[in-house]
């Protein structure tokens, strides 16, 4: 079946620091791929998506690129801010064309 | 703003009773809903997937008739955890996506979340 896999947390990043949240998937023909931020006691915020193959999807500064020929969806930000705070979820919806399958979640801290 | 209005967000009953938490789609009509469940700390569990006017489909080891989900209109779904205990204290997401697939461009969008504490 479908399956999402992030890097282990927690990340603890200095503000302006870089960014990168690894994800890698494993799904059935060509998967819808996103990333969904949750900040705490809230629910989850779509933060951006790609729906094919070479797709960048981008918002906010955070950017992440569909690419099939590694299975990955790794989202980047360049400079964080303590506001980025927050756990971030990768996940894809298969051949369902509905159905959100999720990663496990990473928790970011950014410290001032 | 919210596209997807949960209510209450929080709520506290007593172990026994039974508890409402209504999930409503404000700006499209959402042929399907989700419901999910969240531990501390962990990612999100789905429990089941509902069709406007079907009855829902729940995910292997759900248990249906604790956890009654409703899909009565284009705009509402709700899920009632009947006879709570406190293991079944948690933070539920509802999630709901209009006609159409994700595939054919539609996003889904989630609630804000409810929080029950059963004591």
């Amino acid at each position: 079946g479908d399956s999402v896999t992030q890097m282990e947390g927690p990340v603890t990043l200095s503000e302006e620091a870089f960014l990168t949240i690894n994800c890698t998937y494993t799904a059935t023909g060509y998967p819808s791929l996103f990333w969904y931020v949750q900040y705490p006691g809230e629910g989850l915020q779509l933060l951006l998506k790609a729906t094919k193959a070479d797709d960048k999807g981008s918002n906010k500064g955070f950017e992440a690129t569909y690419r099939k020929e590694t299975t990955s969806f790794h989202l980047e930000k360049g400079s964080v801010q303590v506001s980025d705070s927050a756990v971030y979820f990768c996940a894809l919806t298969g051949t369902s064309g509905s159905r959100l399958t999720f990663g496990e979640g990473t928790q970011l801290t950014v410290n001032p | 703003g919210a596209v997807v209005s949960q209510h209450p967000s929080w709520v506290i009953c007593k172990s026994g009773t039974s508890v409402k938490i209504e999930c409503r789609s404000l700006d499209f009509q959402a042929t399907t809903m989700f419901w999910y469940r969240q531990f501390p700390k962990q990612s999100l569990m789905l429990m089941a997937t509902s069709n406007e006017g079907s009855k829902a489909t729940y995910e292997q080891g759900v248990e249906k008739d604790k956890f009654l989900i409703n899909h009565a209109s284009l705009t509402l779904s709700t899920l009632t955890v009947t006879s709570a205990h406190p293991e079944d204290s948690s933070f539920y997401i509802c999630s709901a996506l209009g006609t159409g697939s994700v595939n054919s461009g539609n996003t889904i969008y989630f609630g804000e979340g409810s929080w029950l504490t059963v004591v």
